[in-house]
């Protein structure tokens, strides 16, 4: 099993661009995560899922959306990029109830120019 | 903020010593979990403890809960250069959500 894959794993983007990040995992879980990663921040949830074709947002959503029309596969947007956004995206899936343990893929790096 | 705090940011030990780091939060749970990041990598998950145990041990790892203080440790018993990482504890925050805090750097030396 691969488990949790990202990608890209790195990209650079200019202010205002566009870019759809990828996560896809092979363990049959129903929820999956978008977080990001800033220096002295730990992670912050963007948005979540806890099923094929739901979303909800999380601490800090602004400027991303999401869509999970598959349940293998969770994709974060960034419409409009900002230079606030320069962070490492991880996504992270887990099973719903007794194991709560969550698999974490191994992260986007996004510069934004 | 919500987050966990953990203590400390930053650890550096000899091999074979023992490193100890601290999580404290500020609401009730009912399980608490730590996790491991090497440099440039996703997190992995070490343990979870729920908040009936009072101990737990994985191989090395030995991590306890206090609920009445909100505190949680982790213990690396006879530390390796490879367990050189950041470590990250984790909470649920309602029914999906989870909070990290935000780590404390662990550089073991050899």
């Amino acid at each position: 099993n691969a488990g949790v894959t990202q990608t890209p794993k790195f990209r650079v983007l200019k202010t205002g661009q566009s870019m759809t990040l990828l996560c896809a995992q092979d363990m049959n879980h129903e929820y999956m995560y978008w977080y990001r990663q800033d220096p002295g921040m730990g992670l912050r949830l963007i948005h979540y899922s806890v099923g094929e074709g739901t979303t909800a947002k999380g601490e800090v959503p602004d400027g991303y959306n999401v869509s999970r029309l598959k349940k293998q596969n969770f994709l974060l947007g960034l419409e409009s990029a900002a230079p606030s956004q320069t962070s490492v995206y991880f996504c992270a899936s887990s099973y719903p109830g007794y194991q709560e343990t969550q698999y974490f893929g191994p992260g986007t790096r996004l510069l934004v120019l | 903020s919500q987050q966990g705090e953990e203590d400390p940011q930053a650890l550096s030990i000899q091999e074979g010593e023992n490193a100890t780091m601290n999580c404290s939060y500020k609401t009730s749970i009912n399980n608490l979990q730590w996790y491991r990041q090497n440099s440039g990598r996703g997190l992995v998950h070490l343990i979870l403890i729920r908040s009936n145990e009072r101990e737990k041990h994985s191989g090395r790892l030995r991590v306890t809960l206090d609920t009445s203080k909100k505190s949680s440790s982790l213990l690396i018993t006879a530390s390796r250069a490879a367990d050189t990482a950041s470590y990250f504890c984790s909470r649920p925050s309602g029914t999906y959500k989870y909070i990290f805090g935000t780590g404390t750097r662990l550089k073991v030396l050899a």
